[in-house]
């Protein structure tokens, strides 16, 4: 296990509606990235967050937003969500320093129908 | 942007016998390449990486080579086991950036 943490574990919208994902980074990680991993693709990078701030963003439209927290955890928001956001979202939390390996969270399966 | 190959789609072999999976990838300035492995249901795992100022790295089972003039590198599992069956992610990014690029997976099967 990595440590970091993700909530819901499965979540089921409907096209149009809103959905927040959470994630709780690994102990003393203050990066976070998102990614968003259709059915048989693999993570496609959001965005990033360091020190409560974007510091990095994928080709995702805005309606993709997110928050870090002071403490680090974070939250993925998705408006308008549409049939082709459906796939398992990804958390990975980065170490302080220079260091590059990333560790990922089990991920939450959205649904939308 | 870097944009990263990965072959073959799938592999199958017998439980003993090793298993190559090959990554290539096209920003010359990517310097950190990491593979993970993701279970059904679960996140990705890393379970090996390399600097590109490392041309090789093994750890135990598992080892990854790169060829920096190619742009290639690969993940090597000698022994296989059942358990070794998942789906294997090879990854690039420049270090100090966060942006992890992924190829589309591999995945091996391992039969007794």
């Amino acid at each position: 296990e990595t440590g970091v943490t993700q909530s819901p574990t499965h979540l089921i919208k409907t096209r149009g509606q809103q959905v927040t994902l959470r994630c709780s980074s690994q102990s003393g990680h203050n990066t976070v990235s998102w990614y968003q991993q259709a059915l048989g693709q693999g993570p496609q990078f959001i965005f990033q967050y360091y020190r409560e701030e974007e510091n990095g963003r994928g080709n995702f439209p805005p309606r993709f937003s997110g928050l870090q927290f002071p403490n680090y955890s974070s939250e993925l928001n998705v408006n308008a969500l549409e049939l082709d956001d459906s796939a398992l979202y990804l958390c990975a939390s980065k170490g302080q320093g220079y260091t590059d390996t990333q560790y990922f969270g089990p991920g939450t399966r959205l649904t939308v129908l | 942007g870097e944009n990263v190959e990965q072959h073959p789609s799938t592999l199958s072999v017998q439980e003993g016998d090793s298993a190559v999976i090959k990554c290539t990838y096209s920003d010359s300035a990517s310097n950190y390449f990491p593979w993970y492995k993701q279970e059904l249901g679960k996140g990705p795992q890393l379970i090996i990486d390399i600097r590109s100022n490392v041309g090789e790295k093994k750890d135990q089972r598992i080892a990854v080579t790169l060829n920096k003039t190619a742009k290639h590198f690969s993940l090597h599992i000698t022994e296989t086991q059942p358990e070794d069956s998942a789906v294997y992610f090879c990854a690039a990014t420049s270090s100090g950036y966060s942006t992890l690029t992924f190829g589309k997976g591999t995945m091996l099967l391992v039969s007794p």
